[in-house]
């Protein structure tokens, strides 16, 4: 399969616990997403990479986020101390840059439930 | 923000029949695409239109764009069980092309 992959696809934690995400993209892909997504809402955009580099970073993602693509391919997504509120699907997409017409192409997601 | 909207939020209808979807935004756009997603899985993209296009095919699907209005639409023809799915427009700003921001979907069920 070479599509965006991810891992786990779901996880269950206690609040305060670290959970850590991690996406595989589409190999020749120099772009990498992660979004959030709640039950009834579309995808939310958290941030992402050009190669090893993050670009941009939502409002949404406070300081118990953090994301990683050390090497440019795969990413991992940490959430520290979970809260309840966290609990969605977290989505992966990855891109590969073709200007302005570019169409991101979106892994299984991981569903997070912190109880 | 310039999320999308789509309406209806729901919609029911027979196999054979059209379902059409429809999207709203509040930003110009450089382009508009529609994913689906299948329940609980991730999102699978249909197809994209430019800003400067009005009506786009792909098989089934027929997508116009009217960029005075700031509202597309989709329409799948003779519809299948297997179009049951959640429908989401996403717009890519002028300025800022490559982060999509998602309306919060049309729920389609088709009824076999």
């Amino acid at each position: 399969d070479t599509g965006v992959s991810q891992d786990p696809r779901h996880k269950i934690t206690k609040r305060g616990q670290n959970v850590t995400f991690r996406c595989d993209p589409i190999s020749e892909h120099n772009r990498l997403y992660w979004y959030r997504q709640t039950l009834g809402q579309g995808p939310e955009f958290l941030t992402y990479f050009q190669n090893e580099a993050q670009l941009e970073k939502s409002r949404l993602l406070s300081d118990r986020f953090s994301a990683e693509r050390p090497k440019g391919s795969f990413s991992t997504l940490e959430i520290q101390r979970t809260e309840q509120g966290d609990s969605a699907m977290y989505l992966c997409a990855s891109s590969l840059d073709e200007g302005t017409e570019e169409t991101q192409y979106f892994g299984p997601g991981t569903r997070l439930l912190v109880l | 923000s310039q999320q999308g909207e789509e309406d209806p939020q729901a919609l029911s209808i027979q196999e054979g029949e059209n379902a059409t979807m429809n999207c709203s935004y509040k930003t110009s756009i450089n382009n508009l695409q529609w994913y689906r997603q299948n329940s609980g899985r991730g999102l699978v993209h249909l197809i994209l239109i430019r800003s400067n296009e009005r009506e786009k095919h792909s098989g089934r699907l027929r997508v116009t764009l009217d960029t005075s209005k700031k509202s597309s639409s989709l329409l799948i023809t003779a519809s299948r069980a297997a179009d049951t799915a959640s429908y989401f427009c996403a717009t890519a700003a002028i300025y800022n092309f490559n982060k999509f921001y998602f309306g919060s979907g049309t729920k389609l069920n088709v009824k076999p």
